[in-house]
C-alpha cells in the first residue's frame, strides 16, 4: 500500500529536549516536505526537499533541522524545542515538484 | 507569494444537499490541489486540478485558471464528508519552492 508514515504520532516532550520527528514514503517519490498547522493559521510549509540532498527552507523554518540522506526518508529534527513549537506536524511526499502530495498521518506535538 | 482565500468559511449541510466551495488565489497559480482534512486528522488528497474539470463521484472541480479561482461541487453530500477542505497551490514562477495553502473551509454535514 502506498503510503506516508510518521513517528510518533503523539509527543509530549520539555522544553529543550532535543527530538526527531521521522517520516518515510514507500512511493519513491522525489519531492518530500514537512508543514505545521495551527489554528487559525492553516497549515505553512517548515521545509521541503526536491531530492537527496537537496533541502530548502519553507514559510517558517526557524527552530527546525531536516536531512535527506535517503530517498524514502525525511525527518524533522527539533534541537531545543520550545512551547511556540507545539502544533500538528504533516509529512508529504509527491513524484514531482508539488504535483498531487500525498500526506502522513500527522504527529502532534506539545512542547512543556 | 500568492493569498489564497476560501469561501464560505463555515458550512452545514443537510445530508443528501449539494454545496459548492471556492477557491479564489491573488495571482496566477500552478499546481492547484484540493485537499479533505477528516475529523480525525488526516489529509486526502481529492484533486490535482491546474486547470479544467475533473469528477471523482461526487466530487467534482473546476479551476478557471485564467480568472485565478477554483471551485470544488459536492453532490448528495454524505456525513462522511464533513470536515475541512483546503485548497492549495504554488507561485506560477517555475521554481515551485512553496505550496500556499487557503485556510480552509469546515463542512458539517447533519444527518
Amino acid at each position: 500500500e502506498a503510503q506516508v508514515t510518521q513517528n510518533p504520532r503523539y509527543l509530549i516532550t520539555v522544553t529543550g529536549k532535543k527530538l526527531t520527528v521521522t517520516c518515510s514514503q514507500n512511493m519513491n517519490h522525489e519531492y518530500m516536505s514537512w508543514y505545521r498547522q495551527d489554528p487559525g493559521l492553516g497549515l505553512r510549509q517548515i521545509y521541503y526537499s526536491m531530492n537527496v540532498e537537496v533541502t530548502d527552507k519553507g514559510d517558517v523554518p526557524e527552530g527546525y533541522k531536516v536531512s535527506r540522506k535517503e530517498k524514502r526518508n525525511f525527518p524533522l529534527i527539533l534541537e531545543s524545542p520550545s512551547p511556540n513549537q507545539t502544533s500538528l506536524y504533516f509529512c508529504a511526499s509527491s513524484g514531482q515538484g508539488f504535483y498531487e502530495q500525498y500526506f502522513g498521518p500527522g504527529t502532534r506535538l506539545t512542547v512543556t | 507569494g500568492i493569498q489564497v482565500e476560501q469561501s464560505p468559511p463555515d458550512l452545514i449541510l443537510q445530508e443528501g444537499a449539494n454545496s459548492t466551495l471556492r477557491c479564489n488565489f491573488s495571482d496566477s497559480v500552478n499546481n492547484l490541489q484540493w485537499f479533505h482534512q477528516n475529523p480525525w486528522g488526516q489529509l486526502i488528497n481529492l484533486f490535482y486540478i491546474p486547470s479544467g474539470t475533473k469528477q471523482n463521484g461526487r466530487l467534482s472541480a473546476t479551476t478557471v485558471a485564467t480568472e485565478r479561482y477554483s471551485l470544488l461541487y459536492i453532490s448528495s453530500s454524505q456525513t462522511t464528508d464533513s470536515g475541512v477542505y483546503f485548497c492549495a497551490g504554488t507561485d506560477y514562477t517555475g521554481a515551485n519552492s512553496k505550496l500556499t495553502f487557503g485556510k480552509g473551509i469546515t463542512l458539517s454535514v447533519r444527518p
